[in-house]
C-alpha cells in the first residue's frame, strides 16, 4: 500500500528565510505532483515531476524529485507573504484499473513579517 | 481554461437527509474523483470514477454512493447524511493515468450536517 508522508506539518517562517518540505513515499512511483492551497479555497497544482532527477522552478518555489530514495523536495527561498499556503504533494498510485493518487496531509505554511 | 465546478459552495442539511453533491467538468477528462478534506487528516479518496458508468471506492466509501451518467458529471450521494459528514468535499477529474498536468480539482462544497 502506497503512503505518502510529509514533514514538517506545520511550518512558520519568517520573510526572506529559505526552508525545505519533505514528501517520502512508500512504494515505487514515476510521478508526484505538488499543489498549493489557499485558506478555504480548492487545490491548485504547483508542479509536476516525472522522473528521477527531475527539477522544477517557479518563482521562489523549486520542487525536485528522486525516484531512488522515493523523496521530493519543495524548496522555498527568501519566502514572502503570500506563499502563505497549505502544500500538499501526491504520488501517483497504479494499483487498481486506472490508478489514483495519494496525498500528503500538508504542510501549512505560515510566513511572517 | 480548465474548469472543474460543484453545485454548492456551502450546504446545510439535516441528519437523516439525502443529499447530492454535483461536480462537472468541461475538459473531456475520462477521470473523476470525489475527496473529503478534514483537518489533520488531508484529502480522502472518496470514489473515484474512469468512465462513464463505471466506479471504483477509494479509501472512505462508506456512508456514500456516487452516480456517472454522463462523462462530464460525477455525483456524490449521502444516502442519510449523519453529522461525521460534516466536511470539505473536492470534486477532482484528470486525463487517464492521471495524466501529464494530474488531477484539476474544483472549488469545494463545505457541507454540515446538523
Amino acid at each position: 500500500e502506497l503512503k505518502v508522508e510529509q514533514n514538517p506539518l506545520f511550518l512558520s517562517m519568517q520573510e526572506g528565510k529559505n526552508y525545505t518540505i519533505y514528501c517520502n513515499y512508500s512504494t515505487t512511483s514515476d510521478r508526484l505532483y505538488w499543489y498549493r492551497q489557499d485558506p478555504g479555497k480548492s487545490l491548485e497544482s504547483l508542479f509536476v515531476l516525472l522522473s528521477n532527477g527531475a527539477v522544477k522552478q517557479e518563482g521562489r518555489l523549486m520542487a525536485s524529485l528522486d525516484t531512488k530514495a522515493r523523496l521530493s523536495t519543495l524548496h522555498i527561498t527568501a519566502a514572502v507573504h503570500d506563499l502563505s499556503a497549505t502544500y500538499f504533494c501526491a504520488v501517483a498510485n497504479y494499483g487498481g484499473s486506472q490508478g489514483n493518487l495519494i496525498f500528503g496531509k500538508g504542510t501549512k505554511l505560515s510566513v511572517k513579517p | 481554461d480548465v474548469k472543474v465546478t460543484q453545485s454548492s459552495r456551502y450546504l446545510v442539511k439535516r441528519t437523516g437527509e439525502k443529499v447530492f453533491l454535483e461536480c462537472v467538468q468541461d475538459m473531456d477528462h475520462e477521470n473523476m474523483f470525489w475527496y473529503r478534506q478534514d483537518p489533520g487528516l488531508g484529502l480522502r479518496l472518496i470514489y473515484f470514477s474512469y468512465d462513464v458508468k463505471m466506479k471504483e471506492k477509494g479509501d472512505i466509501p462508506e456512508g456514500y454512493s456516487v452516480s456517472r451518467e454522463k462523462k462530464e458529471r460525477f455525483s456524490l450521494i449521502l444516502e442519510s447524511a449523519s453529522t461525521n459528514q460534516t466536511s470539505m468535499y473536492l470534486c477532482a477529474s484528470s486525463l487517464p493515468g492521471q495524466g501529464f498536468y494530474g488531477q484539476y480539482f474544483g472549488p469545494g462544497t463545505r457541507l454540515t450536517v446538523t
